[in-house]
């Protein structure tokens, strides 16, 4: 039982390009929650999916795309990097039936 | 929407002290979660505390709901109680807002 599982743990783009976020979980959690969390800052929701084939925007959504690709995954995609983006990146999971969010351990992403 | 207020920023304590983190908001308070962020950036879950007090060890947790706020107490700290200490309300039926945290430094 892996938990919450990010890829990749750290990356490197150069402005303009594009990438995608992979998240997975293995307790069959219905709800997935991707974050940022900039340095000195708390967490700041992007997107979540409350079940599979839903997603809906979170606090800063603006420069980013998700996709429930079943219960298990949930993307987010940069489709044109930007230096604000220069972030960790978290992905989250709940059940249906509790509130505990459980949390991958993150990707470190530099835009230049 | 609902603010997360925690205090203080930052704490420097000696091994062996105790210690309170406080959160207080804005609005009610629902499903409210503590994690710790160890020097890793790893989130660890500590306590889902809707209501009420629990205990862990060495932390125990309280909210009071009707009054908005909730503290976690950290009794004889140990160097691996290091990191940043979060608070999370759910903010409408499926989003979390996060407080900005308190940053603990436990020293040997």
């Amino acid at each position: 039982n892996a938990g919450v599982t990010q890829t990749p743990k750290f990356q490197v783009l150069k402005t303009g390009q594009s990438m995608t976020l992979q998240c997975a979980q293995d307790m069959n959690h219905n709800s997935m929650y991707w974050y940022r969390q900039d340095p000195g800052m708390g967490l700041r929701l992007i997107y979540y999916s409350a079940s599979e084939g839903t997603t809906d925007k979170g606090e800063v959504p603006n420069g980013y795309n998700v996709s429930r690709l079943n219960k298990r995954e949930f993307s987010l995609r940069l489709e044109s990097a930007a230096p604000s983006q220069t972030s960790v990146y978290f992905c989250a999971s709940r059940s249906g039936t509790a509130y505990e969010q459980y949390f991958g351990p993150g990707t470190r992403l530099t835009v230049t | 929407g609902i603010q997360v207020e925690q205090s203080p920023p930052d704490l420097i304590l000696q091994e062996g002290a105790n210690s309170t983190l406080r959160c207080n908001f804005s609005d009610s308070v629902n499903n409210l979660q503590w994690f710790h962020q160890n020097p890793w950036g790893q989130l660890i879950n500590l306590f889902y505390i809707p209501s009420g007090t629990k205990q862990n060890g060495r932390l125990s947790a309280t909210t009071v709901a009707t009054e908005r706020y909730s503290l976690l107490y950290i009794s004889s700290s140990q160097t691996t109680d290091s990191g940043v200490y979060f608070c999370a309300s759910q903010g409408g039926t499926y989003k979390y807002i996060f407080g900005t945290g308190t940053r603990l430094k436990v020293l040997a």
